[in-house]
């Protein structure tokens, strides 16, 4: 089983609409969780870090099941610059070192 | 304010060959990543350092040196470039300290390495 596992995808949703990812992650012990965006042929960035409680920022949510170890990102009113791969991104430490990449859900948004 | 900066930004070698991948960050940043990105697949750890004069391994260490004389260069090196090695590299670095809390990663632009 990978540490770390995403639907690949790829999602192709109209503008407007709303996606959901869901990744899960192998380890238990994992203490941080993040979203990460990658565009084609460019360098991860940083979407949201992911809190037990769940959290929103903007069009945003995501939300983290320790019991089932997932963690999922919920994408409303989807945009044209929507459009990228997220990875989902796991580190075993309260921090941000050894972090553990998904390979990543391609999600194009369609005029 | 330049980040993360990566050189060269694409390379071809021939087997055989050696190389060294530059990166630098400017941000003061405590922590370096080395990262190997192949197509479709998530990203690689190759080594990392906690500072200066410190550096350790990732998942993937194998064929690759680093070095960390100074707070801002963790160069990667390729003493015998081979084609499992082609990929696109990508160094990275973030501050970790006291009450440090999620501090991203930031990442270079990137190193596309082609092995021949």
């Amino acid at each position: 089983r990978k540490e770390v596992e995403q639907d690949p995808g790829p999602f192709n949703v109209p503008e407007g609409a709303t996606v959901a990812f869901n990744c899960t992650y192998s380890n238990s012990a994992s203490q941080s969780f993040f979203w990460y965006r990658q565009d084609c042929r460019k360098e991860p960035k940083l979407l949201m870090s992911v809190y037990s409680s769940g959290n929103e920022d903007g069009r945003f949510t995501a939300q983290l099941n320790r019991a089932s170890q997932y963690i999922s990102l919920l994408i409303r009113d989807s945009k044209l610059s929507d459009s990228a791969t997220y990875l989902c991104v796991v580190s075993p430490n309260f921090g941000n070192e050894k972090l553990t990449f998904g390979t990543g859900t391609r999600l194009t948004i369609i005029p | 304010n330049a980040g993360v900066t990566q050189t060269p930004k694409f390379r071809i070698l021939k087997i055989g060959q050696s190389m060294t991948l530059q990166c630098t960050q400017d941000m003061n940043h405590n922590y370096m990543y080395w990262y190997r990105q192949d197509p479709g697949m998530g990203l690689k750890l190759i080594y990392y350092s906690v500072g200066a004069g410190i550096t350790d391994k990732g998942e993937v260490p194998n064929g690759y040196n680093v070095s960390r004389s100074t707070t801002e260069d963790f160069p990667l090196r390729l003493e015998l470039a081979a084609p499992s090695q082609t990929s696109v590299y990508f160094c990275a670095s973030s501050y970790h300290g006291q009450g440090a809390g999620d501090q991203p990663q930031h990442f270079g632009d990137g190193t596309r390495l082609s092995i021949l």
